[in-house]
């Protein structure tokens, strides 16, 4: 079946700008993760959301940054005031369960960002 | 706090041999432990995970990783590594007393080349 994709694949972006990126989980899926993964650092995470709850759980908050959940399988990560240390590749996770076990989350293939 | 180190940023294998990757980790409590790869261009994908049960853990691709508490270790092998398992690992950990929305942490990644 289909996986989690996202869109745009790349974005340009000027420094200072608002940008929306989106992500369309697995059908069923109940949470969603943003994660920022940067050269070299790994992957951390931004933000999630479970259910039907459209506000963001953030995992690292940031007044720049913010998710919403429009539909129960799309979200869209929110990026305020662009900075040039925004740039990087922007994933998108889902994960079946609500809570319990913690079942594999499943990624799609990521945006990337670039501010100039 | 939970947090995961691989200490190698790059690992070379010749096609055949086994292959190691080295991760270690840190939680309060006891671990669910995860290994992805990435391909280029590529969001990150489920190799293996550790929940509970058998020290060692079998995955995709033929990658099995073993669980060791004392150690505090859940290094990634392969018996015989092919070119097309060059790639990105990542090793990402989560605690277990934490929800199971509980975003993952990462370690940043290991380039694994596996040379013909």
């Amino acid at each position: 079946g289909a996986g989690v994709s996202q869109s745009p694949r790349y974005k340009v972006a000027k420094r200072g700008r608002d940008v929306a990126l989106r992500c369309d989980s697995i059908s069923g899926h109940v949470t969603l993760y943003w994660y920022r993964q940067t050269l070299g650092q790994g992957s951390e995470v931004l933000t999630y959301s479970q259910s039907d709850a459209q506000r963001d759980k953030s995992g690292r908050p940031s007044g720049r940054f913010s998710a919403e959940r429009p539909e129960r399988s799309v979200s869209t990560l929110k990026i305020q005031r662009t900075e040039q240390g925004d740039s990087a590749v922007y994933l998108c996770a889902s994960r079946h369960g609500a809570g319990g076990p913690p079942d594999t989350q499943y990624f799609g293939p990521g945006t990337r960002l670039t501010v100039l | 706090a939970q947090s995961v180190a691989q200490p190698e940023d790059q690992v070379n294998v010749a096609e055949g041999n086994p292959l190691t990757v080295k991760c270690t980790y840190s939680v309060s409590g006891n671990p669910y432990l995860f290994w992805y790869v990435q391909y280029p261009n590529r969001g990150l994908q489920f190799l293996l995970k550790y929940i509970t049960g058998d020290n060692l853990v079998k995955g995709s691709y033929g990658f099995e990783a073993e669980f060791n508490k004392s150690q505090t270790s859940f290094h990634l092998k392969k018996p015989s590594a092919l070119v097309s398992d060059s790639a990105l690992y990542f090793c990402a950990v989560r605690d277990l007393r934490g929800s199971g929305n509980t975003p993952l942490v990462f370690g940043k990644g290991t380039r694994l080349s596996v040379i013909a």
